[in-house]
């Protein structure tokens, strides 16, 4: 069972690039949230979205409730940007989340 | 800024032990859970916690067991440690509501030899 599906995998960018990472899910949702996750493993909180856009700094991360699809974008990429991007979503029944598997993002200078 | 302290970054056990994973959270969180990561796999849950001596299994709970005998405090036990239980395991703490993030420790490295 996927309730979570991310694309792509990996992917690899210059520096400078705009970048998209795709979310798509299967569920009914009370929020659906992008986490980043650096080598060395800790994860951080990127976005929690329940409907249209946010943005911080360089990242915007919308989504659309219709179609069950959500992307991360990151505008104008650098290295530090390299990491694990996940996407979640939490459910109304229960407390857990369901995670997709991950966005391997590496940055080249 | 809540903080989920998660007692090692890396552990070496051998085949048979029991092994102890301790987290602590300090923002009075309801909600607890103890997640593994392994490569293609993504995070599946193992065990979680929605208050003080509760818990639930999750998708994967066959050789770990969990205690919460004090609301700050979620450990995970690997009963008798086997290779396959060599993995990243991540302590996530949650306030109650339906639209709450999760706040992640560092993880655990634990290696099993």
């Amino acid at each position: 069972k996927n309730e979570v599906e991310q694309s792509p995998q990996n992917l690899t960018a210059q520096e400078g690039e705009f970048i998209t990472i795709n979310c798509s899910y299967s569920v009914g949702i009370s929020a659906l949230h992008w986490l980043q996750q650096h080598p060395g493993g800790g994860i951080v909180s990127l976005f929690m979205l329940s409907s249209g856009k946010k943005k911080h700094g360089r990242l915007i991360a919308t989504i659309n409730i219709q179609e069950k699809h959500s992307s991360l974008h990151i505008t104008a990429s650098h290295p530090r940007d390299s990491a694990v991007y996940i996407c979640a979503v939490s459910v109304y029944t229960g407390n857990q989340f369901y995670f997709g598997t991950g966005t391997s993002l590496t940055v080249i200078p | 800024d809540v903080k989920v302290t998660q007692s090692s970054r890396y552990l070496v056990k051998r085949t048979g032990e029991k092994v102890f994973l301790e987290c602590v959270q300090d923002m009075d969180h309801e909600n607890m859970f103890w997640y593994r990561q392994d490569p293609g796999l993504g995070l599946r849950l193992i065990y979680f916690s929605y208050d003080v001596k509760m818990k639930e299994k999750g998708d994967i709970p066959e050789g770990y067991s969990v205690s919460r005998e004090k609301k700050e405090r979620f450990s995970l036990i690997l009963e008798s440690a086997s290779t396959n239980q060599t993995s990243m395991y991540l302590c996530a703490s949650r306030n109650r509501g339906q639209v709450q993030p999760q706040h992640f420790g560092d993880g655990t490295r634990l290696s099993i030899l």
